[in-house]
């Protein structure tokens, strides 16, 4: 079945433990993103990846780190965490040659940071 | 940059009621996507549909259809005979037509709708 994992679902921290999340897709999909979203702001983009080895910015990426040496999978890394980190996160894949309303989300991971 | 704009927060419905959710977007692009995505409470994100900024036709999706009017640059969402299960979160989202963006999703705040009996 074609789909986008994440691990783990839900996750309470406190502040400063280094953590990460993972994303993994199984559909050879080159793009894969990170969204964090909170109430009243909808999901924004933290991070972007087109392919192995090439990672951008979205909009909200600091205090986040990201790699991408396979191309099935997409870690999410939070070194530091704090509390306005609290979020819920969800990674998405889509392929290259796909059509254009193609987009996979993963079913989200649920963040606190205390 | 880029912006989309949602700007019902929440709204009631009754049952076997079409409604309509508002978005509009800014953008200077010439090939854009808009899409529209339901979370209902289990927190998924479903696609529903999708518009490119070229279709001539509005897209539609069973008892979703888009109505798209390009100059007010505008894609509101219309479900036709709203279901309980309609109760959910809709985002409408933008991405540009390069093809570096085509991972990038810009969304809108959401507007949650409930449906009632």
């Amino acid at each position: 079945e074609a789909q986008v994992t994440q691990n783990p679902r839900y996750l309470i921290t406190v502040t400063g433990k280094k953590l990460t999340v993972t994303c993994s897709q199984n559909m050879n999909h080159e793009y894969m993103s990170w969204y964090r979203q909170d109430p009243g702001l909808g999901l924004r983009q933290i991070y972007y990846s087109m392919n192995v080895e090439v990672t951008d910015k979205g909009d909200v990426p600091e205090g986040y780190k990201v790699s991408r040496k396979e191309k099935r999978n997409f870690p999410l890394i939070l070194e530091s965490p704090s509390p306005n980190q609290t979020s819920l996160y969800f990674c998405a894949s889509r392929s290259i040659a796909g059509a254009n309303y193609e987009q996979y989300f993963g079913p989200g991971t649920r963040l606190t940071v205390t | 940059a880029q912006k989309i704009t949602q700007t019902q927060p929440g709204m009631f419905v009754q049952e076997k009621e079409a409604v309509t959710l508002d978005c509009t977007y800014d953008t200077s692009d010439q090939s854009y996507g808009l899409f529209w995505y339901k979370q209902p409470s289990s927190g998924e994100m479903i696609f529903l549909i999708y518009q490119g900024s070229y279709d001539e036709q509005n897209a539609t999706e069973g008892r979703y259809s888009l109505n798209f009017q390009k100059a007010r640059k505008s894609a509101n969402l219309v479900i036709s005979a709203s279901q309980l299960g309609d109760s959910a979160m809709y985002f409408c989202a933008m991405r540009r037509g390069t093809t570096d963006s085509w991972g990038k999703l810009q969304f809108g705040a959401g507007t949650q709708v409930v449906v009632t009996p």
